[in-house]
């Protein structure tokens, strides 16, 4: 199984800030990656798929990049509404497997 | 709009069985691929079974693989997940998830586009 090892683990951030979170997978995945946002009580939302594609009706300062084994997901300009759980997850084969999460605090 | 509605949770014993059930609507679901992932505090999100577009290829994550069986009635704008032998480590929120794309009824991995809001199954005596 493919590991994917997401980092930090929980972040501090005031609005207006810039964030970036970093997930590496254990093997190569190509662009094979999607980020996640979750806010309590619901099912996470797609943010960002094949790596650096923004899902539509999603805001611009969200962005991702990378490829192979090392990804980055960035917020800019933070937002009240952006403080929330976010993940990465590959789909490159069975079984797909997500990080921990980065619970992003104020 | 897209919309997954989960249902069929609840308390069961070790060893019991459950049947998930999730209602589609708002697009046509024999078009996508869908999945069943379950998430518990302590294992975060974990991947528990796919299903093609026309059931021809279904996919279990390990910890499941023989208690789980996963199924869909694209008629009736449904995906079930029944579960026999239910453990205490089964415990969790599952959701109902939806892929990209997923026409072509064999495995090609999309990201998940659509979730459910959750159906909570608890494994307690």
């Amino acid at each position: 199984d493919i590991q994917m090892t997401q980092s930090p683990s929980s972040l501090s951030a005031s609005v207006g800030d810039r964030v970036i979170i970093t997930c590496q997978a254990s093997q190569d995945i190509g662009n094979y990656l999607s980020w996640y946002q979750q806010k309590p009580g619901q099912g996470p939302k797609l943010l960002i798929y094949d790596a650096s594609n923004l899902e539509t009706g999603v805001p611009s300062r969200f962005s991702g990049s990378g490829s192979g084994t090392h990804f980055t997901f960035t917020i800019t300009n933070l937002q009240p509404e952006d403080f929330a759980t976010y993940y990465c997850q590959h789909y490159n084969n069975l079984p797909y497997t997500f990080g921990q999460g980065t619970e992003l605090e104020i | 709009d897209v919309q997954l509605v989960e249902s069929g949770g609840g308390l069961v014993q070790p060893g019991g069985s459950l049947r998930l059930s999730c209602e589609a609507s708002g697009f046509t679901l024999s078009r996508y691929s869908m999945n069943w992932v379950r998430q518990t505090p302590g294992k975060g999100l974990e991947w528990v079974s796919y299903i093609s577009s026309r059931s021809s290829a279904r996919y279990y994550a390990d910890s499941v693989k023989g208690r789980f069986t996963i199924s869909r009635d694209n008629a009736k704008n449904s995906l079930y997940l029944q579960m026999n032998s239910l453990r205490a480590e089964d415990t969790a929120v599952f959701y109902c998830v939806r892929e990209r794309g997923g026409e072509e009824d064999f495995w090609s991995g999309y990201a998940f586009d659509s979730w459910g809001q959750g159906a909570l199954v608890i494994v307690s005596s």
